[in-house]
């Protein structure tokens, strides 16, 4: 079946740890991203890829980095230097052509949890 | 700066009663408008989506209309269904690849 896949769902970080979370599609998309969404809050952008071997930061990019080194791919590492990391986390892709109505794919998310 | 917003916040009907989720966007510059669902604890699912040179969508139950001129999306939902409890998210697009999200409206059906 084609879509994104998140992992892990869920995962706990020490202090000072920087964790890795997965983001996989095959939906043969050039565009992916990922959204931060705290409880009862709306979706914030992070990072988005429009193509391989670039990314651009979305509006709260400070703690967190990204890479785009294959299409399918597009890991998030969040870094002890964002203060609350504590969230739910989402990456999405949609195709690169804005005029063609197409719509963004959302994986299942994971949960990051301080401890 | 594009600011999504929606309204009620929270919404909690009787099963079978028709309702109305409002979204409202500052920027009319944007390419389409979608609505999303999503359960507590899972991603998004898109329900509509609306091209900015359309007024209306329709799929099943559901229907979405656009006024791009004053800013403002209705999501319709007929004769709602237990089921039907989630959060419904607006999001609209515009130039480049970003997507610009409400904050959704929590809705109950009680049955």
């Amino acid at each position: 079946d084609g879509g994104i896949t998140q992992s892990p769902k869920y995962l706990f970080r020490k202090e000072g740890q920087n964790v890795t979370l997965s983001c996989e599609q095959n939906l043969n998309h050039d565009a992916m991203y990922w959204y931060r969404q705290d409880p009862g809050q709306g979706l914030r952008l992070i990072y988005y890829s429009q193509i391989v071997n670039d990314f651009q930061k979305g509006d709260i990019a400070e703690g967190y980095s990204v890479s785009r080194e294959k299409k399918e791919s597009f890991p998030l590492t969040v870094t002890s230097a964002q203060k609350n990391p504590t969230a739910f986390y989402l990456c999405a892709s949609s195709t690169g052509q804005i005029h063609s109505g197409n719509t963004i794919y959302f994986g299942e998310g994971s949960w990051l949890t301080v401890v | 700066k594009q600011e999504v917003t929606q309204i009620p916040a929270a919404l909690s009907v009787p099963e079978g009663e028709n309702l109305v989720l409002n979204c409202s966007f500052t920027d009319s510059a944007i390419y389409n408008l979608q609505w999303f669902r999503q359960d507590p604890g899972k991603g998004l699912t898109s329900l509509l989506l609306i091209q900015s040179s359309q007024r209306e969508q329709t799929s099943g139950r559901l229907n979405a209309s656009l006024d791009k001129s004053s800013g403002r999306s209705t999501l319709y939902i007929a004769a709602s269904q237990p089921g039907d409890s989630a959060t419904y998210l607006c999001a609209v697009r515009q130039g480049g690849q970003n997507f610009v999200f409400g904050p959704g409206t929590r809705l109950s059906v009680l049955p």
